[in-house]
């Protein structure tokens, strides 16, 4: 059974940081491409960042390009999303997802709320 | 970057009514087109892939259709387990849009 868990959530400062993990199981994590989505409070989806099963492509929203980095560790099988200079708008659940890459996404984690609040 | 736009935003139905809701793409995306079903405080489950193949274990009253830049998601008899938000989202030459999502809620 797949299972994404995610972590790191938190309330923070703007203009601070946060790490968010996923951890993987169930699957050959090395052989999909993983993703970043998160949902402000009562709004909708928003993909935020992917990465190739290498590590080798790396997209992501304009909304984060350059704030935010996307990366994973194949022999641990976790996900991880950098997230820095945050900003009130970052304000989110964020999930991690799975997927063929340059594909849609087929599972999903629970998330991890992100507060940004002074 | 593909905007995709989602329509209605809120449908009433009740159960048994066939429903149908519309995905609209700025430009042509083929069939890269997936549908979601979310309901409040859960993940998001993948119920479509390329515009029209269902997912293993989603039941067959859902139904997807079209391509290029027009899709449809069709529920065929609305059960009280529907009533949920449905997002797409487009995956096509590595960049990936939801749309804004259409609510289904009870009559």
């Amino acid at each position: 059974e797949v299972q994404l868990v995610e972590s790191g959530g938190g309330l923070v400062q703007p203009g601070t940081s946060l790490r968010l993990s996923c951890a993987a199981s169930g699957f050959r994590f090395d052989d999909y491409g993983m993703h970043w989505v998160r949902q402000a409070p009562g709004k909708g989806l928003e993909w935020v960042a992917g990465i190739s099963w290498n590590s080798g492509s790396i997209f992501y929203a304009d909304s984060v390009k350059g704030r935010f980095t996307i990366s994973r560790d194949n022999a641990k099988n976790s996900l991880f999303l950098q997230l820095n200079s945050l900003r009130l708008e970052d304000t989110a659940m964020y999930y991690c997802a799975k997927g063929v890459w340059n594909s849609y996404l087929q599972d999903w984690g629970q998330g991890t709320p992100v507060i940004v609040s002074s | 970057d593909t905007q995709m736009t989602q329509s209605p935003s809120t449908l009433s139905a009740s159960v048994g009514d066939r429903v149908t809701m519309t995905c609209r793409a700025s430009q042509s995306i083929s069939s890269w087109l997936a549908w979601y079903q979310q309901k409040p405080g859960q993940a998001p489950k993948l119920l479509i892939y390329k515009a029209s193949h269902l997912e293993t274990g989603v039941p067959s009253r859902f139904s997807g259709s079209g391509s290029g830049t027009e899709f449809t998601l069709t529920i065929s008899s609305l059960q009280p387990d529907d009533f949920a938000t449905y997002y797409c989202l487009q995956y096509n030459s590595y960049s990936w849009t939801f749309g804004q999502g259409t609510k289904v809620e009870i009559k």
